[in-house]
């Protein structure tokens, strides 16, 4: 299986609802890095947080990081319909100077 | 604005024809990439550059081709080896190279279709 992994597949919520995306990963890491890609878009960078972080915000995104667990979380509080997206993790290896990208979740925000 | 420019973002060919996609960048950024997408699955790398005139295979390198020729440009060619050529594909750079310090910037990607 791949590097990164998100779960949920799918998230569907209202409006102003919180959405929860985990990743998981296999090996070392030396960042975790995510990215927003809207329908028949190229993807935009949202947070990169480094191994020796454990949390990092902006704006309305917070995300976790727990290497014990080889897992990150990427919040997004009071949702709007304008997040209705797919949402990637990618892991920046420590060893072999490769970026893995998870196969995302898709999040769908019901106005 | 600074970006990364993709084109067409609609193509479509012929099995058996070779054709290049466009990726032009304004950053001035070193690095380079050319990923795959194909639905349901996470991106995959095709080809990389760190400087100009040099090029790395990725994961899924085989019947692609590059060039880096100049610092804004990094064109890729699917050619008629690739056995299944259809899929979206994204060009990226970033300001540091393969250690992934930095994020990747994205065109808006080219939808390639052969039949």
């Amino acid at each position: 299986s791949q590097q990164g992994e998100e779960d949920p597949q799918a998230l569907s919520i209202q409006e102003g609802e919180n959405a929860t995306m985990n990743c998981s990963y296999k090996t070392s890491i030396n960042n975790l890095q995510w990215y927003r890609q809207n329908s028949g878009r190229g993807l935009v960078h949202l947070i990169l947080i480094r191994s020796n972080e454990r949390e990092k915000h902006s704006g309305r995104l917070r995300v976790t990081l727990d290497t014990s667990k080889k897992s990150s979380s990427l919040l997004i509080t009071a949702s709007r319909a304008a997040d209705t997206a797919s949402y990637f993790c990618a892991t920046a290896m420590e060893y072999g100077n490769k970026l893995v990208f998870g196969a995302g979740t898709i999040l769908r925000v019901k106005s | 604005d600074g970006g990364i420019t993709q084109s067409p973002k609609y193509l479509f060919r012929k099995e058996g024809q070779n054709v290049t996609l466009s990726c032009e960048q304004n950053l001035n950024h070193d690095a380079m990439y050319w990923y795959r997408q194909d639905p349901g699955q996470g991106l995959r790398l095709i080809y990389y550059s760190q400087i100009v005139n040099d090029f790395q295979k990725g994961d899924i390198a085989e019947g692609y081709s590059v060039s880096r020729e100049k610092k804004e440009s990094f064109p890729l060619t699917v050619t008629s080896a690739q056995k299944n050529p259809t899929a979206f594909y994204l060009c990226a750079s970033s300001m540091t190279g393969i250690t992934y310090n930095s994020p990747l910037h994205f065109g808006n990607g080219t939808r390639l279709t052969v039949t």
